[in-house]
């Protein structure tokens, strides 16, 4: 079963908007990641927040995690044509063991020039 | 880059053959893991290993195996392959719990 829950499923805004992607989990967490895919490709990681951290910046990124709504979000601020990509929330639950992260459905972002 | 590299690429195979699909890291990372990607899907976990002959199932692992013999490779079977193991297959790792993962650029497989 799905962890991670991303909304909306897709995202279409002008180049130099912002966009805000949102994921909602459902188990205690260790942390929570956020992967980019661009077409074709695998998974690039892009931040991490700990279960007990609440807002994280990386560049033009900052991602918010609310663990007592089970949720996350992630900022991407001025867009560019090249964040054009999907964008996956992974989960480290509590108690998973080795079984790894558990991904979302996905994002799908479009930067229109 | 983290080293980690899958073989092949693209894959187009006939119903009830076997396939092995290979994921070769030189990172040394204990955790290897094997997901499929399906429209709708998102990613979805096979088989993982957690060291070496150290394995176990994923959500949907019927009608896969692995192997892990040495450290730096993690084989996906499919024993006898059918149209619905048509996806894309991404082999990750990660080195310790709690840190990010680091995945290989995929292999598309079309069962025919």
């Amino acid at each position: 079963s799905q962890q991670g829950e991303e909304d909306p499923q897709a995202l279409s805004i002008q180049e130099g908007e912002n966009a805000t992607m949102n994921c909602s989990y459902k188990t205690s967490i260790n942390n929570l990641q956020w992967y980019r895919q661009n077409s074709g490709r695998g998974l690039v990681h892009l931040i991490l927040i700990r279960s007990n951290e609440r807002e994280k910046h990386s560049g033009r990124l900052r991602v918010t995690l609310d663990t007592s709504k089970k949720s996350s979000s992630l900022l991407i601020t001025a867009s560019r044509a090249a964040d054009t990509a999907s964008y996956f929330c992974a989960t480290d639950a509590v108690g998973g063991g080795a079984d790894g992260l558990t991904f979302g459905k996905g994002t799908h972002l479009i930067i229109q020039p | 880059d983290a080293g980690i590299t899958q073989s092949p690429r693209h894959k187009v195979t006939e119903t009830g053959t076997p396939v092995t699909l290979r994921c070769h890291q030189t990172e040394n990372h204990r955790y290897m893991y094997w997901y499929r990607q399906d429209p709708g899907h998102g990613l979805r976990l096979i088989h993982y290993s957690y060291g070496v002959k150290d394995t176990d199932k994923g959500e949907v692992s019927d009608g896969y195996s692995v192997s892990r013999s040495k450290t730096e490779d993690f084989l996906l079977t499919l024993e006898s392959a059918t149209s619905s193991q048509t996806s894309v297959y991404f082999c990750a790792i990660i080195s310790s719990r709690n840190t990010e993962a680091f995945f290989g650029q995929g292999t598309r497989l079309t069962v025919v």
